[in-house]
């Protein structure tokens, strides 16, 4: 079984509707992040969480909110889509510590019409 | 502010080595990654590198660090079809405390039979 999971893994939408991103993770681990993939570039942050408690904004926050329900779950909210959101949407997890590696969940393809 | 930045295309026959190189930009960086994209899939954490390291071997992956230049190597020998993929560097921002990556634009590497 996948350590990352993402629900869904497609989603079409219309612009100006709402959408929910999940993310769940067995690796027990505490940090969680939602990462941004656009053609030809690199991945851009949008927010990270480094436990229940802590929510935290990334680089490209602007237009998405996130919930960190549980040590296991992180999603991520799009309150009224846009077109230029239409990207490929990545979820990973991290222990932290001096040897910190994130691990990437599979990614939810999302296009707004 | 950090930039990574990497060449956007490789093709190299199958059994070649392939070299893909990767320069950055924050010194302070202490571990820089090498993610493998595979279509359709998420980033497979393929190895990483400490910076006080100048060279890191695991299979038929190599790693070379040039910490003055700032430059990081990824030489993967014999390569296979199975190589073909998109391949990201990246470094760890560490001046930030964040525990976000910076990611390169990505290489696709095409491996001809």
């Amino acid at each position: 079984d996948a350590d990352v999971t993402q629900t869904p893994r497609n989603r079409i939408t219309k612009t100006g509707k709402r959408i929910m991103l999940e993310c769940s993770q067995t690796k027990g681990h505490d940090r969680m992040y939602w990462y941004r993939q656009d053609p030809g570039l690199g991945l851009q942050l949008i927010y990270y969480s480094f436990d229940v408690k802590d929510i935290n904004k990334g680089e490209i926050s602007d237009g998405y909110s996130v919930s960190r329900q549980a040590q296991a779950k992180f999603s991520l909210s799009l309150e009224s889509a846009i077109p230029n959101q239409t990207a490929l949407y990545f979820c990973a997890t991290s222990r932290g510590g001096s040897t910190d590696t994130q691990y990437f969940g599979p990614g939810t393809r999302l296009t707004v019409l | 502010g950090e930039d990574v930045e990497q060449s956007l295309f490789l093709s190299v026959r199958e059994g070649d080595s392939s070299v893909i190189n990767c320069t950055y930009t924050d010194s302070s960086s202490t571990y820089l990654y090498w993610y493998k994209q595979e279509p359709g899939a998420g980033l497979q954490l393929l190895t990483y590198i400490f910076s006080n390291m100048d060279m890191k071997q695991d299979q038929r992956l190599t790693v070379l660090l040039n910490k003055k230049d700032k430059h990081l190597s990824l030489r993967i020998a014999d390569t296979q079809t199975g190589d073909s993929a998109i391949y990201f560097c990246a470094e760890r921002d560490d001046s930030s405390n964040t525990g976000k990556l910076i990611f390169g634009q990505g290489t696709t590497l095409q491996v001809k039979p």
